[in-house]
């Protein structure tokens, strides 16, 4: 089974709409992340959380909103997402312990008509 | 602030050639330096990492990168590229208890 898995793999939605996305690990590292991808700009960190009761706002967190709803769940929503959201979006895990390796989900790609 | 510069956004190798990516990273102080690579359709594969000691580092797939302090460079290296290389590949940097950045990537083709 995977370590980080991400929930839809794929998801088409339209302008206006409140959509959410989900990341669950069963690594029991404290640390997850939110990036998104575009090509040719590598990956951007959206938000991040250190702990449960820890959340912090990454490079591009305009437009985003997140949840910690437990150590193992971090959830990424889009209140009302527009077509230049139309990513691909992952979330990582990382362990301190391990010079902050992050650890990386199959991602979840968006389209935003 | 760190920063990653990955110079090239594409190079093409042919199969059996030697493969060497650049990264030059910004950071202040000793830097946590990671190799990822994402294959068309996947998540990031951690590829190989430097924090410490010795700075030639060897990672998985035959891959191995070199840090260099004095040039502010950890880049990436293969003896022989195999058609299955043909990915994208990402340089990031950190430090501890922090974030990572990562550069734009490189996307390495593979002719035969």
């Amino acid at each position: 089974d995977a370590d980080v898995t991400q929930t839809p793999r794929n998801r088409i939605t339209k302008t206006g709409k409140r959509i959410m996305l989900e990341c669950s690990q069963t690594k029991g590292h404290d640390r997850m992340y939110w990036y998104r991808q575009d090509p040719g700009l590598g990956l951007r960190l959206i938000y991040y959380s250190f702990d449960v009761k820890d959340i912090n706002k990454g490079e591009i967190s305009d437009g985003y909103s997140v949840s910690r709803q437990a150590q193992a769940k971090f959830s990424l929503s889009l209140e009302s997402a527009i077509p230049n959201q139309t990513a691909l979006y992952f979330c990582a895990t990382s362990d301190p312990d391990r010079q902050e390796t992050q650890y990386f989900g199959p991602g979840t790609r968006l389209l935003v008509l | 602030a760190q920063s990653v510069t990955q110079p090239d956004i594409h190079i093409t190798v042919s199969e059996g050639a030697s493969l060497e990516l650049r990264c030059n990273y910004s950071y202040g102080a000793t830097p946590y330096l990671f190799w990822y690579v994402q294959s068309p359709g996947q998540g990031l594969q951690l590829l190989l990492k430097y924090f410490s000691g010795d700075t030639l580092v060897q990672g998985i797939k035959g891959f191995e990168a070199e840090f260099k302090r004095s040039q502010s460079s950890f880049n990436l290296r293969k003896p022989s590229v195999h058609w299955s290389d043909a990915a994208e590949y990402f340089c990031a940097v950190g430090a501890g208890y922090s974030t990572l950045t990562f550069g734009k990537g490189t996307m390495l083709l593979v002719s035969p």
